[in-house]
């Protein structure tokens, strides 16, 4: 079973403040992707990757950079962290760049900006 | 272990037929969604349940707390209806799993 790890777990951070959020998955998977889980909002798109050096805006992209270093790891990065950006943050892998794509979740991080 | 187990896995359905997907939970759940993926990655809401069913559509959720499960039933499927579908539940300390995804194929 495809594996996605993202660390911290918990992260509390002071508004203006630099914030990475790190995943890692080890299936080998070309695409990544990072969305946030607001109350309302269901799972929002925030960045996404190809593969190792490429990465792509998603719906909601203000405010947030995306690294893809390496096939295994993608980070989420928030410059200058505001409150708005308090929420629960989830990495996933796909496993095709299909429609049919099936995509393995991370357990989530916790951002409280205060 | 894996709180939610999705199947199935993959589902090959022709138009106008209909069929159900289903996620069992290992533990008592307080809400389920289901989603839709779209080509990008974005994830599309479907339902949100805390209890009983909701209907949308060729759409149709249940949700069953006491029964750990949640199923999402389509019918008079459509080519466009194709995609993965995922479910994901809130446990009672409020942690949010996620279903593996199945992938629905609906040919003419």
């Amino acid at each position: 079973e495809a594996a996605v790890t993202q660390s911290p777990r918990n992260k509390v951070a002071v508004t203006g403040g630099k914030v990475t959020l790190s995943c890692n998955q080890t299936n080998n998977h070309n695409n990544m992707y990072w969305y946030r889980q607001d109350t309302g909002h269901g799972l929002r798109l925030i960045h996404y990757s190809y593969g190792a050096g490429s990465t792509e805006k998603g719906d909601i992209p203000d405010g947030y950079k995306a690294s893809r270093p390496s096939q295994e790891n993608f980070s989420l990065i928030l410059e200058l962290a505001t409150p708005s950006q308090t929420s629960v943050y989830f990495c996933a892998s796909g496993d095709a760049w299909t429609v049919n794509e099936r995509l393995f979740f991370g357990h989530g991080t916790k951002l409280s900006v205060l | 272990g894996d709180q939610v187990e999705q199947s199935p896995s993959a589902l090959s359905l022709h138009e106008g037929t209909g069929s159900a997907l289903r996620c069992n939970f290992t533990t008592t759940m307080r809400a389920v969604q289901w989603f839709r993926k779209n080509s990008r990655g974005s994830l599309i809401n479907l339902f949100y349940l805390a209890s009983g069913t909701k209907e949308n559509g060729r759409l149709k959720s249940a949700f069953d707390s006491k029964e750990r499960y949640s199923t999402l039933h389509i019918r008079d499927a459509q080519l466009e209806d194709s995609g993965t579908y995922f479910c994901a539940a809130r446990s009672n300390y409020n942690v949010l799993y996620f279903g593996s995804g199945t992938k629905l194929t609906v040919e003419p």
